[in-house]
């Protein structure tokens, strides 16, 4: 069974750092692209980031491009979002997503999301 | 950018009754990237189809998907009491980025 676990959210305040883990199990790890997907309170899904399975090619939404670093320990089974320069905007739960089918090229990433994990909650305030 | 627009954004329905939900892409999503997602109150998301029409593992049959180029629907031919809850879909034929529909919530009437 495939199990996704995050970890790592907080209160943090403006222009601070936090570092999300997502464990994974129940599946080949290093076979499958991952992404975060964010939800800020009361509001709808906002990609954030995806990562290849080799860990090679990495993609960002406009948003965090520059702030947010996305990375994975196939070794582990985990995948990680280094945040950094935090804004009151970037309060949202974050989710760990797996990724189902298409592929991932050196530019684009073309996936759907057949797993989720139960999310993290990140609060940018002071 | 391909953006997506879901309507209505809430529909109010009664057990039993037929439910359409619809996604317009601001441009032809290719090879009919498109799928959809359920999500309850305080849970994560789950994926209903994907491929436009094709149902994900252990989805019911009256969930069903169409559409292709720009105009998609999810349909849900009886609602049952656990499917009131919020609907996204999400295109993954253009990236980055990929991008979500801003939600259909079926309320029940």
């Amino acid at each position: 069974e495939v199990h996704l676990l995050e970890s790592g959210g907080g209160l943090v305040q403006p222009g601070g750092s936090l570092r999300l883990a997502c464990a994974a199990s129940g599946f080949t790890f290093s076979s499958y692209a991952m992404s975060w997907v964010r939800q800020a309170p009361g509001k709808g899904l906002e990609w954030v980031s995806a990562i290849s399975g080799s860990g090679g090619n990495t993609y960002y939404a406009d948003s965090v491009k520059g702030r947010f670093t996305i990375s994975r320990d196939n070794s582990k089974n985990t995948l990680y979002l280094q945040m950094n320069s935090l804004r009151a905007e970037d309060t949202a739960v974050y989710y760990c997503a797996k990724g189902m089918l298409g592929y991932c090229s050196s530019t684009s990433c073309y996936i759907s999301f057949d797993y989720w994990g139960q999310g993290t909650l990140v609060t940018v305030s002071s | 950018e391909i953006v997506l627009t879901q309507s209505p954004g809430t529909v109010s329905l009664s057990p039993g009754e037929r439910a359409t939900l619809s996604c317009r892409a601001s441009q032809s999503v290719s090879s009919s990237s498109l799928a959809w997602y359920q999500q309850k109150l305080g849970q994560a998301p789950r994926l209903l189809i994907y491929g436009a029409s094709s149902r994900a593992t252990g989805i019911p049959d009256r969930f069903s998907g169409s559409g292709s180029g720009t105009d998609f629907t999810l349909t849900i031919s009886r609602l049952e009491p656990e499917d009131f809850a919020v609907y996204y879909c999400q295109q993954y034929g253009s990236s980055p980025p990929l991008t979500f529909g801003g939600g259909t919530r079926v309320e029940i009437k």
